[in-house]
């Protein structure tokens, strides 16, 4: 079946770790989305791109940082600059024509402990 | 001005009435708009979309889109409980990009 991956589903990091969250689409969807969700908060975007082998920063972009190597994958890496790391990240795809929507992941839990 | 803008909420309304979400947005060009509901802890699901001035009706949800006024909003008749969520609202933009609202959180009230 077509869909959006993310894993691990629960994550567990050390202070002063980098940790690297997976989202893999087989959709074949050209832009892909990471987005960090706070209790009781909205969407915030952290990094987007439209295209292989190029990505925006959003709004939240300091502390992380994300490749785009392949249509079909997105990673974000969660470096130990991100001082407050524990969050719900979900990572979103879309084509980049008029009238799709974007399809979301099961989102990440990141714990700093 | 953000790009995309929504009432923070949150929004009460007793059960069986209507729930009125809005959200505008600043990218004129825009073309495609959609709501998803989020549960919390989970991931958001679409649940309208719409493309053309004017209404859209799915059962007991219509979006309704002004481009002029740039202006969307989502109507839920018969409000039930099961309706208690964070509604989103999204643009798709002239650059194809989608960019979230903050989300309205709706609770009905038995």
């Amino acid at each position: 079946d077509g869909g959006i991956t993310q894993s691990p589903k629960y994550l567990f990091r050390k202070e002063g770790q980098n940790v690297t969250l997976s989202c893999e689409q087989n959709l074949n969807h050209d832009a892909m989305y990471w987005y960090r969700q706070d209790p009781g908060q909205g969407l915030r975007l952290i990094y987007y791109s439209q295209i292989v082998n190029d990505f925006q920063k959003g709004d939240i972009a300091e502390g992380y940082s994300v490749s785009r190597e392949k249509k079909e994958s997105f990673p974000l890496t969660v470096t130990s600059a991100q001082k407050n790391p524990t969050a719900f990240y979900l990572c979103a795809s879309s084509t980049n024509r008029a009238n799709t929507e974007a399809f979301f992941g099961q989102g990440t839990r990141l714990t700093v402990v | 001005q953000k790009e995309v803008e929504q009432n923070s909420g949150p929004l009460s309304v007793p059960e069986g009435a209507i729930a009125s979400l809005n959200c505008t947005y600043s990218d004129r060009g825009s073309q495609s708009f959609f709501w998803y509901r989020q549960y919390s802890g989970k991931s958001p699901e679409l649940i309208m979309f719409i493309y053309s001035n004017g209404d859209k009706e799915d059962g007991r949800f219509t979006a309704q889109l002004n481009k002029a006024s740039q202006y969307v909003s989502l109507l839920i008749r018969d409000s039930q409980p099961s309706d208690s969520a964070t509604y989103l609202c999204a643009v798709k933009t002239s650059y194809d990009k989608v960019i979230f609202g903050p989300g309205t959180s709706l609770s009905v009230i038995p």
